[in-house]
């Protein structure tokens, strides 16, 4: 158990319709990071919170946001989904000092109808 | 552009087998080389390399970088059934935390 928590386990929506995804990160720990995983893709780096900042971005698509609260639990919003949307979230998350490694839940599974 | 290649992209070994998984990279301030183990759901750490030539070891799994090169090593020995899992490799680079660009990683299959 890497103690980051991602809920809900699995989700089924529609196309065109709009999810929450929410992460606990470690206890102590002030990063929150958002990953995509597919099948083709593997795993991509979405965006990064830090105490409640965003700290960078990467593949994030317009239509997805996310937000750091200040008890550092982070959501993750996906709207007008796609069917291309369908995968693996995952969030991880990691000690505020350098070169600390992250650890990741277990994930969300999106799954577009 | 940043990436992180990894070989092969599977493999099929027996139990007691030893097994070498490769990582190659080339990422922009890179700051370290981390390995992690996905089984069903989350991908575990295994380990975090930053200097060169230093092995890094837990139990039957040990690892090194080359930072001169820019690859990283995995090395599995005595497999086990338990072993079987796909083996990520990510690129950390630059920032105060740093972010990861993954490798599509290795399927390794450990038969009885």
């Amino acid at each position: 158990d890497s103690g980051v928590t991602q809920t809900p386990k699995h989700l089924i929506t529609a196309t065109g319709q709009r999810v929450t995804l929410r992460c606990s990160p470690r206890s102590g720990d002030l990063s929150v990071y958002w990953y995509q995983q597919s099948l083709d893709q593997g795993l991509q780096f979405l965006i990064q919170y830090y105490n409640g900042e965003e700290r960078a971005k990467g593949n994030i698509l317009e239509r997805f946001s996310a937000q750091q609260f200040p008890d550092l639990h982070s959501e993750l919003n996906l709207s007008s989904l796609e069917l291309g949307d369908s995968a693996l979230y995952f969030c991880a998350s990691s000690a505020h000092y350098r070169d600390q490694p992250q650890h990741f839940g277990d994930g969300t599974r999106l799954s577009i109808l | 552009e940043d990436k992180v290649v990894q070989s092969p992209l599977s493999l099929v070994v027996h139990e007691g087998d030893t097994v070498t998984l490769n990582c190659s990279y080339e990422v922009t301030n890179f700051r370290s080389l981390l390995w992690y183990k996905q089984e069903k759901k989350a991908p575990t750490f295994l380990f975090m390399l930053t200097s060169s030539g230093i092995e890094k070891k837990s139990g039957r799994l040990s690892s090194i970088l080359d930072k001169k090169e820019l690859f990283s090593i995995l090395n599995i020995t005595a497999t086990q059934t338990g072993d079987s899992a796909i083996y990520l490799c990510a690129g950390n680079y630059g920032g105060s935390q740093g972010n990861l660009i993954f490798g599509k990683g290795t399927k390794l299959s450990v038969k009885p």
